[in-house]
């Protein structure tokens, strides 16, 4: 079973709108950390946000915040006033249990941004 | 800035013929990863390394050996490409410490096998 699912292989979205992209998950484990990282065409993969699952409180960084739904295994990541710069690959990832350092990764969502 | 750094960005090599990728930081993390990412697909752990300790996975292919001779280095090295070899390789760092274990990521070299 996939442990982590991106369900959307492509998005486009008008420029200023936001954009939810969406990610469901599987553990047994209690102790986990969800992430989400975007990939420009260039190549580097640039860290966005961080949600660890005894956090209280949703993760929020700058345009980025992560909708956390625990009993629902969900981490949507939704970027608030897109611009054209988000155009990239979006990948959610997961790290199960403390001391573990292997990132488990969505398949990624192409992300287009239009004028 | 504190970084990841990754050389060359682009490495051409011929089919067979042995490879170095470099990547150094500055975060001064105990943990460095290695990554090989194809064509619209997420990347793949081949190694990492807490320290001087070596974690290899166990699908990564013996033709990939790495080296971290100290803290800011570390390098992946392929012995003998095949086409198959053709990718992007991430390197990335990150603290070593049970929490909040975020990786950081470098720039990546595109290899292309001829």
């Amino acid at each position: 079973a996939q442990k982590i699912t991106q369900t959307q292989p492509g998005m486009f979205v008008q420029e200023k709108e936001a954009v939810t992209l969406d990610c469901t998950y599987d553990t047994s484990d209690p102790s986990y950390g969800l992430f989400w990282y975007k990939q420009p065409s260039s190549g580097e993969m640039i860290f966005l946000i961080y949600q660890g699952s005894y956090d209280q409180q949703n993760a929020t960084e700058g345009r980025y915040s992560l909708n956390f739904q625990k009993a629902r295994k969900s981490a949507n990541l939704v970027i608030s006033a897109s611009q054209l710069g988000d155009s990239a690959m979006y990948f959610c990832a997961m790290r199960e249990g403390n001391g573990n350092y292997q990132l488990i990764w969505g398949a990624g969502t192409k992300l287009i941004i239009k004028p | 800035d504190a970084m990841v750094i990754q050389n060359p960005r682009y490495q051409v090599t011929q089919f067979g013929k042995p490879v170095t990728l470099s990547c150094s930081q500055t975060l001064n993390h105990n943990v460095m990863y290695w990554y090989q990412q194809k064509s619209s697909q997420a990347p793949k752990l081949l190694f990492h390394y807490y320290d001087k300790d070596f974690n290899n996975e166990a699908d990564t292919p013996d033709n990939f050996q790495s080296r971290r001779p100290n803290t800011s280095f570390c390098f992946l090295d392929i012995r003998s490409p095949g086409l198959g070899d053709a990718a992007m390789y991430l390197c990335a760092t990150s603290k070593g410490t049970p929490d909040r274990e975020t990786q950081y990521f470098g720039p990546g070299t595109r290899l292309l096998v001829l």
